[in-house]
């Protein structure tokens, strides 16, 4: 199995400009999230899919910041227009949830966004 | 909302010595917990998981935890550390989100192996 991929691996962006992150999880896994990762403040959940629909967003910092989830096999996370505070390491995983149970999550390597 | 605390931000050992990297948790209810590492510049993987059944926990790479109700304590163990072993730990802990789940880490524990 190829695991979680994300793209693009590194993004070096200006300010306004609109960045999209992709992930395809492991086919299968009904459960998708997207993480931030700062030295400040550590790892932190935007938003986690359940068989791609949106079970909470309230990790998602404001609405620059949109994901979706068209299908089972692509998620994509939108900034819209970046700011230099959106600078972080954005990372996708997924699991196989069952009744009670979250399931191991699996990541990716994560996607490094500058924004200037 | 569940929580972890990760009471070290960094813990440095020699190699060869025994590694311990300490975590509480706050639950309302019997929580899953978990520890993943992070190697530099990669993704997280998964080390173990405690979900009720035995509460000591054997992981990859000669890990163990175990868990303790009493002090709501999940304390990550090695006896003998590994120059390889040098990453990030984190504690992890399964909140519930409506009929959801989500996992919620800590803030990290950065363990540095000695020669």
């Amino acid at each position: 199995d190829a695991g979680v991929i994300q793209s693009p691996r590194h993004e070096v962006t200006e300010m306004g400009q609109e960045v999209t992150l992709r992930c395809k999880p492991i086919s299968g896994h009904n459960s998708l999230f997207w993480y931030r990762q700062t030295m400040m403040r550590g790892l932190e959940l935007l938003i986690y899919f359940n068989n791609n629909v949106p079970i909470d967003d309230s990790g998602m910092p404001e609405d620059r910041f949109s994901a979706k989830m068209p299908n089972a096999s692509f998620s994509t996370l939108k900034i819209q227009p970046s700011e230099p505070r959106d600078s972080a390491v954005y990372f996708c995983a997924s699991s196989r949830r069952t009744s009670g149970d979250t399931g191991e999550l699996f990541f990716g390597e994560g996607s490094r966004l500058t924004v200037l | 909302a569940q929580s972890v605390t990760q009471l070290d931000s960094h813990v440095s050992v020699s190699e060869g010595t025994p590694v311990l990297l300490r975590c509480n948790y706050s639950s309302s209810y019997s929580p899953s917990l978990f520890w993943y590492v992070q190697h530099p510049n990669k993704g997280l993987q998964l080390l173990l998981k405690y979900t009720s059944a035995a509460t000591l926990v054997k992981g990859i790479n000669g890990f163990e935890a175990e868990f303790k109700k009493s002090e709501t304590s999940f304390h990550l163990t090695k006896p003998s550390a590994h120059m390889s072993d040098a990453a990030e730990y984190f504690c992890v802990v399964s909140d519930r989100f409506g009929s959801g789940y989500a996992l919620n880490f800590g803030k990290g524990t950065s363990l540095l192996v000695t020669p």
